[in-house]
């Protein structure tokens, strides 16, 4: 089956330094690539969606300058958070479409990645 | 803008019960619908996911209800077990390559 993975799986840092997430598509490439933010007992809010090669696309409200999303492969996209600040403590997950999937709707996700700003 | 309404917000079961998640939605774009279960400290997983063209969908204990008149669907678990216990979120997409939209979820807890 089509695996995400993403690391790391939990991460603490200080404020005011960047943070890298890393989401990879295991065993298939991935044409689009989304990331989601969860608060606690919350549900999964869209931050951006990336397709391989081009510029992401933010959902309204989310910085882009603070929030990069690099999408440099078909198998790897990554999300730094940079100058982080305690707010930004969340669980933050990836998902992928699969390039030439028999069903072009679904989305895979990745495990998540907790990160904790102190 | 909520473009999709998930209820009820929590839920518990009996043992052996029937657990109903309600969602309604607003985009008549939609057109895939998919119910994702969630562990405490894990990504979403992918139970059932249907189209419109379509009222009915049942997979093992999970069924999905699809009402396109009144933009609704649900979620049906025959025979609730324990290992059920999780949050269950519904979702939406009008288009393939676009991303889901959540609703707010619903935790679940079966009873034994």
């Amino acid at each position: 089956g089509a695996v995400v993975s993403q690391h790391p799986s939990r991460v603490i840092c200080k404020s005011g330094t960047s943070v890298k997430i890393e989401c990879r598509s295991l065993d298939f490439q991935a044409t689009t690539m989304f990331w989601y933010r969860q608060f606690p007992k919350q549900s999964l809010m869209l931050m951006a969606t990336s397709n391989e090669g081009s510029k992401a696309t933010y959902e309204q409200g989310v910085e882009k300058d603070k929030f990069l999303i690099n999408h440099a492969s078909l198998t790897l996209s990554t999300l730094t958070v940079t100058s982080a600040h305690p707010e930004d403590s969340s669980f933050y997950i990836c998902s992928a479409r699969i390039l030439r999937a028999l069903d072009p709707y679904e989305q895979y996700f990745g495990p998540g990645t907790r990160l904790t700003v102190t | 803008q909520q473009q999709v309404k998930q209820s009820p917000q929590s839920l518990i079961v009996q043992k052996g019960g029937i657990s109903i998640i309600n969602c309604a939605y607003e985009n008549t774009a939609f057109d895939y619908f998919p119910w994702y279960q969630q562990f405490p400290g894990k990504g979403p997983a992918l139970l059932i996911a249907i189209r419109p063209d379509v009222s009915e969908k049942k997979e093992g204990r999970f069924t999905i209800s699809f009402n396109k008149s009144a933009k609704q669907f649900s979620l049906h678990i025959m025979d609730s077990q324990p290992g059920d216990s999780a949050t269950y979120f519904c979702a939406a997409k009008r288009q393939a390559g676009t991303a889901l939209i959540f609703g707010k979820g619903t935790t679940l807890s079966v009873s034994s």
